[in-house]
Order: structure tokens, then C-alpha cells, then sequence
């Protein structure tokens, strides 16, 4: 079975803090993802990485930044957390297409509080 | 712009009945298409998925129909069970130029009444 882990199910921040969520997958996949879920909103794609060292932004980057410098871990970092970052954050591996269709594989979720 | 879209934010139905989901696209790049079910502080999980040269795909329970003339794809889930209740999410993938992203719709929240 494939297994995506998230650092913190919960964590609690001060606005300004930097806060890191990091992400591991097992599964050997070159394709990671950070999306964050909102009511209303559902999923929203912040940034991927196709492979060690690369990223592309998604739908909503701005404030984020991320970090690939092994191909199990995805790190997603807020630089100057704001009361407007509060929600699920939700990180995803795949496959490359070469292996199969854009099945993605979820972690547990990170619920995110900026005070 | 929305390229997937779930028209109904929420769908309330008996257990033993039929729950239908529905969802719409407007890109006609889109051909494949996966539907995601997500209980509360949980990540979604995989629950069945669609490429656009068929029109139908079961697994048990479950069976989703797309309708490319249309841009439409359905979720069937037959017969409902209270733990059906969750979120459901639609989502879609282009073709070509290797992309493996996703474009997710909102969601349907769907409650399973014993």
C-alpha cells in the first residue's frame, strides 16, 4: 500500500511564525503535491514537483514556498504564516504517466491554525 | 474559471437508495477522470476512476458514466450505506504533454440516512 505521511495531524501558529509541513511518501513516486482545502473552496493546488529539485507552482502560491531535496519528501513552507493560511493542508504523490494514470495518493492532512 | 464543476454542494439520501453525484467539465482536453471520497480530518482516498474511450466503469457499488458530448460524468453509488456519508470530490485530468495534475471540483457532501 502506498503511504503518504504528514508531519502534524494539528499544529497551531502565531501570525509572522515560518512554519514547515513536511510530507513522506514510500511509494518511490516522482510526482508530489501540496493543495490546501477550505469550505466551499475544495481542493486547490498549491505547488508540485515532478522530480528532486524541481517545482512549478499551482493555483494559489503566493505566500508559500516549497522545498524537494530528496525524492521522498515534499516540504511545504509558509514564510510569514497569516491569519488567512488557516486550513486543511493536504499533501499527494503519483506515479509518472509512464506507470499508470494520475492516480494520487493523499496523505492524512495537516489542520492548520494562525492566531 | 472553474473547469470542473460540482453544481451541488450537498445531497441527502436513504440508505438502500440510489445516490447520484453528478459533475461537470469544460475542458475538452480532459480524459480522465477520478472521483475521491473524503471523511473529516482525513485525506481524500481514491474511489474509482474513468478514461474517456469508455462510457461506464463499476466496482461493486459503485459505477460512474461520462458523457463527453456533454462534459458530463456521474457517480452511482448503489445501495447507499450510512458509510457512504463524506465528501465527494470529482476531478480531471488533460491529456498529453506528460501533465500529472489534477483539477479538482468543490465537492458534494453526501448524507446517508439510516
Amino acid at each position: 500500500d502506498v503511504k503518504v505521511t504528514q508531519s502534524s495531524r494539528y499544529l497551531v501558529k502565531r501570525t509572522g511564525e515560518k512554519v514547515f509541513l513536511e510530507c513522506v511518501q514510500d511509494m518511490d513516486h516522482e510526482n508530489m503535491f501540496w493543495y490546501r482545502q477550505d469550505p466551499g473552496l475544495g481542493l486547490r493546488l498549491i505547488y508540485f514537483s515532478y522530480d528532486v529539485k524541481m517545482k512549478e507552482k499551482g493555483d494559489i502560491p503566493e505566500g508559500y514556498s516549497v522545498s524537494r531535496e530528496k525524492k521522498e519528501r515534499f516540504s511545504l513552507i509558509l514564510e510569514s504564516a497569516s491569519t488567512n493560511q488557516t486550513s486543511m493542508y493536504l499533501c499527494a504523490s503519483s506515479a509518472s504517466l509512464a506507470v499508470s494514470y494520475n492516480e494520487q495518493f493523499f496523505g492524512p492532512g495537516t489542520r492548520l491554525t494562525v492566531l | 474559471d472553474q473547469q470542473v464543476k460540482q453544481n451541488s454542494p450537498s445531497l441527502s439520501v436513504q440508505e438502500g437508495r440510489i445516490s447520484i453525484l453528478n459533475c461537470d467539465y469544460t475542458n475538452s482536453m480532459f480524459d480522465y477522470f477520478l472521483w475521491y471520497k473524503k471523511y473529516p480530518a482525513e485525506g481524500p482516498t481514491f474511489l474509482i476512476s474513468i478514461s474517456s474511450i469508455k462510457d461506464k466503469n463499476e466496482d461493486g457499488r459503485f459505477t460512474v458514466f461520462l458523457n463527453k458530448s456533454a462534459k458530463h460524468l456521474s457517480l452511482h453509488i448503489v445501495p447507499s450505506q450510512p458509510g457512504d456519508s463524506a465528501v465527494y470530490f470529482c476531478a480531471a485530468s488533460p491529456s498529453g504533454g506528460g501533465s500529472e495534475k489534477l483539477v479538482f471540483g468543490k465537492g458534494t457532501k453526501l448524507t446517508v440516512n439510516p
